[in-house]
C-alpha cells in the first residue's frame, strides 16, 4: 500500500531533550516536506526537500532540522525542544516536476505526530 | 497578506442537505493549484479534489465540487447531500512557483463543518 508512515503518533517531552520524527515514504517520491498545524493558522511548512541531499527552509523552519540522506527517509530533528514546538507534525511528499502538469500532483500525508514539550 | 482565506471558522449543515464551504486566494501567478483536504478527528489528511487556473471547468468528485470563479479569486467548495461521516475540518490549499517552491502547499485556517443528523 502506497503510504507516509511518521512515527510516533504521539511524543510527550521536556524541554531541552532532542527528538526526532521519522518520516518514510514508498511511493519514490523526490519531494517531501514537513509541516506543522496549529489552531487558527492551518498548516504551516517547517521544511522541504526536493531529491537527496536537497534540503530548503519553510515558513517556520526556526527550532529544526531535517536530513535527507536517502529517497524514502525525511526525519525532523528538534534539537533543543520547547514548549512552543507544541503541535501536530505533518509529513508529506508528492512526485516533483517542474511542469505545470505538476500543479494536480496533490501532497501525500502521513498520519501526524502529535508532539507536547512541557 | 494572506494568501489563503477560509472565513468561516465553523458550518452546521443538516443531512442530506448541501454545504458550501467557502475559501479565496492570492497570488499573481498564472500557473496555480487549488486543492481541498478533509481532516477528521481521527487528525489524518485526506486529499478531495483538485481545481487547476486553467482549468476552464469546475473540478468534480463525486458529491464534492469545486466552485471556482477565478477573476474573484474563489475556489468554494461544495459538499451535496452531506452525510455524517462529512464532519471534519477542512482545508483549501493553493500551489504556486513550482519552480522555487517544488510541491508546496500553503493552506488556510480551515472550516470546520458539523453535520445534524
Amino acid at each position: 500500500e502506497a503510504q507516509v508512515t511518521q512515527n510516533p503518533r504521539y511524543l510527550i517531552t521536556v524541554t531541552g531533550k532532542k527528538l526526532t520524527v521519522t518520516c518514510s515514504q514508498n511511493m519514490n517520491h523526490e519531494y517531501m516536506s514537513w509541516y506543522r498545524q496549529d489552531p487558527g493558522l492551518g498548516l504551516r511548512q517547517i521544511y522541504y526537500s526536493m531529491n537527496v541531499e536537497v534540503t530548503d527552509k519553510g515558513d517556520v523552519p526556526e527550532g529544526y532540522k531535517v536530513s535527507r540522506k536517502e529517497k524514502r527517509n525525511f526525519p525532523l530533528i528538534l534539537e533543543s525542544p520547547s514548549p512552543n514546538q507544541t503541535s501536530l507534525y505533518f509529513c508529506a511528499s508528492s512526485l516533483l516536476g517542474r511542469l505545470t502538469s505538476s500543479y494536480n500532483s496533490p501532497l501525500h500525508f502521513g498520519n501526524g505526530t502529535r508532539l507536547t514539550v512541557t | 497578506a494572506q494568501k489563503i482565506t477560509q472565513t468561516q471558522p465553523g458550518m452546521f449543515v443538516q443531512e442530506k442537505e448541501a454545504v458550501t464551504l467557502d475559501c479565496t486566494y492570492d497570488t499573481s501567478d498564472q500557473s496555480y493549484g487549488l486543492f481541498w483536504y478533509k481532516q477528521p478527528s481521527s487528525g489524518e489528511m485526506i486529499f478531495l479534489i483538485y481545481q487547476g487556473s486553467y482549468d476552464e471547468q469546475n473540478a468534480t468528485e463525486g458529491r464534492y465540487s469545486l466552485n471556482f470563479q477565478k477573476a474573484r479569486k474563489s475556489a468554494n467548495l461544495v459538499i451535496s447531500a452531506s452525510q455524517l461521516g462529512d464532519s471534519a475540518m477542512y482545508f483549501c490549499a493553493m500551489r504556486e512557483g513550482l519552480d522555487e517552491y517544488g510541491n508546496k502547499l500553503v493552506f488556510g485556517a480551515g472550516t470546520i463543518l458539523r453535520v445534524k443528523s
